[in-house]
């Protein structure tokens, strides 16, 4: 079984472009996470979808962020326009039910803002 | 509010000596999760365990086992005669029960170095 997918693995852009980041979750998860990893703060929830809704974006840092699931197997998370303290590594997960499961996560993409 | 410390940085051991992880945890809850993840230097989180709560019983997998004492709040992460591919970095992390039981808060993870 294939695990969570994620596109690009790496990115790098220039200040003011916009970036998006894709996912595929588990096939038959019906949860799914957007993290965010960097050496200050860790590893940060930005956004929990389940069966497709988004249920809490209260991680999410700015208007500039905003993420979609238009079907069960991809979700996106845009950033428009991007800074350069958005640079750190994008993680999707997903998990079978949302309530204390372990979520399986993808391998990350590393975002560099120039 | 839920707090996940790991307060070793970094460690390094020779390979097969063992060496423990340590994880502190804070909740209000008397119903929780605690979780362990592996980071490799590829990069992805790889899921280790899953302990409830209501299961202090230690658990073993080959070579390694977590030992969950609610007393001092722990569950620590002990690898037996390491290897050079335990070298990650190790994230514990805790859910809470009720409105905010899919969120994992991790800890700032623990750098394990196994030298050859």
């Amino acid at each position: 079984d294939a695990g969570v997918i994620q596109s690009p693995r790496h990115e790098v852009t220039e200040m003011g472009q916009e970036v998006t980041l894709r996912c595929k979750p588990i096939s038959g998860h019906n949860s799914l996470f957007w993290y965010r990893q960097t050496m200050m703060r860790g590893l940060e929830l930005l956004i929990y979808f389940n069966n497709n809704v988004p249920i809490d974006d209260s991680g999410m840092p700015e208007d500039r962020f905003s993420a979609k699931m238009p079907n069960a197997s991809f979700s996106t998370l845009k950033i428009q326009p991007s800074e350069p303290r958005d640079s750190a590594v994008y993680f999707c997960a997903s998990s079978k039910w949302a309530l204390n499961t372990e979520a399986f996560f993808g391998q990350g993409t590393r975002l560099t803002v120039v | 509010a839920q707090k996940v410390t790991q307060a070793q940085t970094e460690i390094s051991v020779v390979e097969k000596e063992d060496v423990t992880l340590d994880c502190v945890y804070e909740t209000r809850d008397t119903t929780y999760y605690l979780f362990w993840y592996k980071q490799p230097p590829s990069g992805e989180l790889v899921f280790l365990i899953r302990r409830n709560s209501f299961d202090e019983q230690n658990e073993i997998s080959g070579r390694y086992s977590w030992n969950f004492q609610k007393s001092t709040s722990s569950f620590n992460f002990t690898i037996t005669a390491s290897q050079v591919v335990d070298s990650a970095v190790y994230f514990c992390a805790l859910s809470e029960s009720g409105a905010g039981s899919y969120q994992l808060t991790f800890g700032k993870g623990t750098k394990l170095s196994v030298i050859p």
